[in-house]
C-alpha cells in the first residue's frame, strides 16, 4: 500500500528563517504530489501541487517544492519564513498519476516565533 | 461560488444516534470525498464518488454511509454514533480524481 512519511512532527522556527519540510513516499510509478497548508481552525488550502515536468513547483506564498524521483521525495521550501505561515503542512500523494486517491501524510505542524 | 460547503459545523451526538453530515459544491466538480482527521493521523478517506450515482469506499469506511444522486450534494451518514468517530470530517470535492481537491470548512463531531 502506498504511504506519505513527513519527517517531522513540529518544527519551530524565528522570523526570517529558511524553511525545509520533509516529505517522502511509497509509489514506485507515476505520481501526483501535493502540499496542503492548514492555518489554525481552518480547512486545508492548496499550496502547490506536481503532475509533471520541471521537478521545481511554485506555490502560493512563496513556497516551492522539489521532487526528486530518485528519492521519492517532495520536499517543501520557503527561504524565508514569516509568522503568518505558523501553520500545519500536509503532504499527498495520488499513486498512478490520476488513478489513485489521495493519500496524506501525518502532518508537519510549523510554528514561527515573532 | 462557494465552493465547498459543510454543515453543520460543530455537533455533539450521544453513543448510537444517527446523523448526516451535510456537503455542497457549486464548482461542477465530478469528484467528491469525505475524510476524517484526527490528531497525529493526517486526514484518512472515507468514502468518494467519481460522479453522481457512482460512491465507493476508502480507507476507513466502517460505520459510514454515502450517497450521490446528484453532482453539487455528497451526504456522510453515520449510522450508529461511536466515541471513535469523534473527529474533524471535511469534505472535498475536484474535478476529477487526482487532481488535487478543494476542501471544505469542516465538521468538528463530538459522539459521548
Amino acid at each position: 500500500a502506498q504511504s506519505v512519511s513527513q519527517h517531522n512532527h513540529h518544527v519551530i522556527l524565528s522570523e526570517a528563517a529558511s524553511l525545509e519540510l520533509g516529505c517522502n513516499y511509497s509509489y514506485g510509478g507515476t505520481v501526483n504530489l501535493f502540499w496542503y497548508v492548514q492555518y489554525p481552525g481552518q480547512h486545508l488550502q492548496l499550496l502547490l501541487k506536481y503532475f509533471s515536468g520541471d521537478p521545481l513547483v511554485k506555490g502560493i506564498k512563496g513556497f516551492e517544492a522539489e521532487f526528486i524521483k530518485s528519492k521519492f521525495s517532495f520536499n517543501l521550501r520557503k527561504p524565508s519564513v514569516q509568522w503568518s505561515d505558523t501553520a500545519e503542512y500536509f503532504c499527498a500523494v495520488t499513486g498512478g498519476g490520476s488513478q489513485g486517491n489521495l493519500i496524506f501524510g501525518k502532518g508537519t505542524k510549523l510554528s514561527v516565533k515573532p | 461560488n462557494a465552493g465547498v460547503t459543510q454543515t453543520p459545523k460543530f455537533q455533539v451526538l450521544k453513543t448510537g444516534q444517527s446523523m448526516t453530515l451535510q456537503c455542497a459544491q457549486d464548482m461542477n466538480h465530478e469528484y467528491m470525498s469525505w475524510y476524517r482527521q484526527d490528531p497525529g493521523m493526517g486526514l484518512r478517506l472515507i468514502h468518494y464518488s467519481v460522479g453522481a450515482g457512482i460512491t465507493d469506499q476508502g480507507e476507513v469506511p466502517n460505520g459510514y454511509n454515502v450517497s450521490r444522486s446528484t453532482t453539487e450534494d455528497f451526504p456522510l451518514r453515520l449510522l450508529s454514533a461511536a466515541p471513535s468517530q469523534t473527529s474533524v470530517y471535511f469534505c472535498a470535492s475536484s474535478y476529477s480524481k487526482g487532481l488535487g481537491e478543494y476542501f471544505g470548512p469542516g465538521t468538528r463531531l463530538t459522539v459521548t
